[in-house]
C-alpha cells in the first residue's frame, strides 16, 4: 500500500499568511494526487487533482505543485473560510489513500 | 445539480449488519465510478471501496479492513448506489461517505454523509 505522510499535522497560521503543507508518498505516483479541504461536520471538497489542477470554482489563492514522491499545497493569502482540516490522496494504485490531515488554526 | 444523498446509517450490535443506500441525482449513476469513504470520530478520512461503471462491468475494489465483509451494489433504475455491511465491528464506526469519481478520475462530489455507530 503507498503511505502519504503530510506535515505539519498540525499549523497555526493567520489572516493573509502563505501557507504551505507537504504530502509525501512512500512510493513514486507521478501527479495522482489530490488535496481536499474538510471543515468540521462537512463533507470533504475536492480543491486541487493531479497535482496541480485547480478544480471548478475553486479560489486561485490555492494552488498545488510536485510529482513522484513529494507534492505540497500552498495558500497564497489565508482567509478566514481556509481555516480546515487538508488532506492529500493518492489514485495511482489500490488502495486507495488519505494523508493524515493537517488542522490550519488560527494563531 | 449533481447531488448524492446518503442514508440508512444508525446504531447495530458487533457481528450485526446494515446497508447504506446513496441516492444520485443530477447526472447518470451507471456512467460513473463510485467511491465509499469513511471516517471515525476525530479521525481522518479512509478510503472503503470503489464500485466501477458500467462499461466496466460495474467490478469493485476494497479496503483491506473491509474486504469479504462489506459489498457495493447498485441498482441503476433508482439511481443508486449501496453499501452492505457485514460482520460490523466497533473500529466500522464512522461516518460513511458516498462521492462521484468524475471525469478526471478524482471523487469530485461527495454526499453529506451518514453515521454508522457499531456499540453494545
Amino acid at each position: 500500500d503507498i503511505q502519504l505522510t503530510q506535515s505539519p499535522s498540525f499549523l497555526s497560521a493567520s489572516v493573509g499568511d502563505r501557507v504551505t503543507i507537504t504530502c509525501r508518498a512512500s512510493q513514486g505516483i507521478s501527479s495522482y494526487l489530490a488535496w481536499f479541504q474538510q471543515k468540521p461536520g462537512k463533507a470533504p471538497k475536492l480543491l486541487i487533482y493531479a497535482a496541480s489542477t485547480l478544480q471548478s470554482g475553486v479560489p486561485s489563492r490555492f494552488s498545488g505543485s510536485g510529482s513522484g514522491t513529494e507534492f505540497t499545497l500552498t495558500v497564497s493569502s489565508l482567509q478566514p473560510e481556509d481555516f480546515a482540516t487538508y488532506y492529500c490522496q493518492q489514485i495511482n494504485s489500490y488502495p486507495l489513500t488519505f494523508g493524515g490531515g493537517t488542522k490550519v488554526e488560527t494563531k | 445539480e449533481v447531488q448524492l444523498v446518503e442514508s440508512g446509517g444508525g446504531l447495530v450490535q458487533p457481528g450485526g449488519s446494515l446497508r447504506l443506500s446513496c441516492a444520485a441525482s443530477g447526472f447518470t449513476l451507471s456512467d460513473h465510478y463510485m467511491d465509499w469513504v469513511r471516517q471515525a470520530p476525530g479521525k481522518g478520512l479512509e478510503w472503503v471501496g470503489r464500485s466501477r461503471n458500467n462499461a466496466q462491468s460495474y467490478t469493485t475494489e476494497y479496503a483491506a479492513s473491509v474486504k469479504g465483509r462489506f459489498t457495493i451494489s447498485r441498482d441503476d433504475s433508482q439511481n443508486s448506489l449501496y453499501l452492505q455491511m457485514n460482520s460490523l465491528k466497533t473500529e466500522d464506526t464512522a461516518v460513511y461517505y458516498c462521492a462521484v469519481v468524475g471525469a478526471r478520475s478524482y471523487m469530485d462530489v461527495w454526499g453529506k454523509g451518514t453515521t454508522v455507530t457499531v456499540s453494545s
